[in-house]
């Protein structure tokens, strides 16, 4: 069974900081992995999603690297802001084949960034 | 935004009750999901279809059923509603060209 841990459970950085999230999977036979944003109260947003082919994604300040050997995920994050306060998440997407798109989730890391 | 759209956005109930969470999607998609999220669990699959009729089961599934009778709805009974059930329950929705997953904004149930 796929177990996804995401370390820290929470982080709070000064503003400006560049910061990393991690993320670590026990079944490296993925699909792909995603990173989401959770705000308060709201729904996830996907952030950047890397294919099992990839190294790394990037996005504007965001980028995420993918080591599937090893079976690792990290989001950096540069030049933080308060905006970016939120829950991010990280999924993986078995590779069972056909074109379903079940995820198995981290529990998150709570980001808080002060002003 | 992707056309998603769950009701009712808060509920609470009482235990033993039967309830209902629709999902409402506007984008056509293939595949549906139904997803609760609880502290110290993070997001857990309930039941997802792949289709008009389609189903199967997550690993979160007792007490649960589902229904699709059209593309774009997809709905989640708690037959009898029990206190373990009281959550927030998001449904998501993929297919299309854009290889992604998009999440609703979620369902406050609480069940007492």
């Amino acid at each position: 069974k796929q177990e996804v841990t995401q370390i820290p459970a929470a982080l709070s950085v000064p503003e400006g900081e560049n910061l990393v999230l991690n993320c670590s999977f026990t079944d490296s036979a993925i699909y792909n992995l995603q990173w989401f944003r959770q705000d308060p109260g709201k729904g996830l947003t996907s952030l950047l999603l890397i294919q099992s082919s990839q190294r790394e994604q990037t996005s504007g300040r965001l980028n995420a690297s993918l080591d599937k050997s090893s079976g690792r995920s990290t989001l950096y994050i540069a030049a933080s802001q308060p905006g970016d306060s939120a829950t991010y998440l990280c999924a993986v997407r078995l590779n069972s084949g056909g074109s379903n798109y079940k995820l198995t989730f981290g529990k998150g890391t709570l980001l808080t960034v002060n002003p | 935004d992707a056309g998603i759209t769950q009701s009712p956005r808060h509920k609470v109930t009482e235990t033993g009750t039967p309830v209902t969470l629709r999902c409402h999607q506007t984008e056509n998609h293939r595949y549906m999901y139904w997803y609760r999220q609880d502290p110290g669990h993070g997001l857990r699959l309930i039941h997802y279809s792949y289709g008009v009729k389609d189903t199967d089961k997550g690993e979160v599934s007792d007490g649960y059923s589902v229904s699709r009778s059209k593309t774009e709805d997809f709905l989640l009974t708690l037959e009898s509603a029990t206190s373990s059930q009281t959550s927030v329950y998001f449904c998501a929705i993929y297919g299309g060209p854009g290889n992604t997953i998009y999440f609703g904004e979620g369902s406050w149930l609480t069940v007492v």
